[in-house]
């Protein structure tokens, strides 16, 4: 079975750009999870979509939006894009979401430089 | 008081140790606990997960859980070179999973 696949893997972006992100969950993997990891915070959580639907957020500014298609693809955007948005965007995928205990899978990451 | 700590390292052990990792949580209502190893570059991946108190052993890994004390932890038993990693402890609380700082490992040969 194939993991989850986020693409693109790098990217390089320039202050007040935005930027979309995708991953796709595990075959039969309804939940998709976003997470920013950095040296300095950690893994952060984003938001969580199930069955298209946003069901958890995070403590990240309105700059930072997400949707979820009816495959259960998703993707991330981060719009009006700051140095400190550096980060490397994880996805994970569950059968349920994190609501049902589930345990998570991630992708390889994206890793963003915002210059 | 963040809502996920775990101890702080680094943490070395020598090879053939074992290796205490230990995660403490602000959230009395929290029901599922996860430990996850991330390699230097790479995502993070499952070790173990644990539902209820007690210890849940798996190989060289055994979980244990305490929730009137809020605490989970992680032994590594007979510890490998290859164990070398940041070791994430992550609490399911209000449908989000909260992830700690982590603890690297190194272990020596």
């Amino acid at each position: 079975k194939a993991g989850v696949t986020q693409t693109p893997r790098y990217l390089i972006k320039t202050r007040g750009q935005q930027v979309t992100l995708s991953c796709s969950p595990i075959s039969g993997h309804r939940s998709v999870s976003w997470y920013q990891q950095t040296p300095g915070q950690g893994l952060q959580f984003l938001f969580e979509y199930f069955s298209e639907t946003q069901r958890n957020k995070g403590n990240f500014p309105g700059r930072f939006s997400g949707r979820q298609f009816s495959n259960s693809r998703s993707e991330m955007n981060v719009s009006t894009l700051e140095l400190g948005d550096s980060a490397l965007y994880l996805c994970a995928s569950s059968p349920f979401g994190s609501s049902y205990n589930s345990p998570l899978h991630f992708g390889n990451g994206t890793r963003l430089t915002v210059t | 008081q963040k809502e996920v700590e775990q101890n702080s390292g680094p943490l070395s052990v020598p090879e053939g140790a074992i290796a205490s990792l230990n995660c403490t949580y602000s959230d009395r209502g929290s029901q599922s606990f996860f430990w996850y190893r991330q390699y230097s570059g790479k995502s993070p991946e499952l070790i173990m997960f644990i539902y209820s108190n007690g210890d849940k052993e798996d190989g060289r890994f055994t979980a244990q859980l305490n929730k009137a004390s809020q605490y989970v932890s992680l032994l590594i038993r007979d510890s490998q070179p290859s164990d070398s990693a940041t070791y994430l402890c992550a609490v399911n609380d209000a449908g989000k999973s909260t992830f700690g700082d982590g603890t690297t490992l190194t272990v020596k040969p």
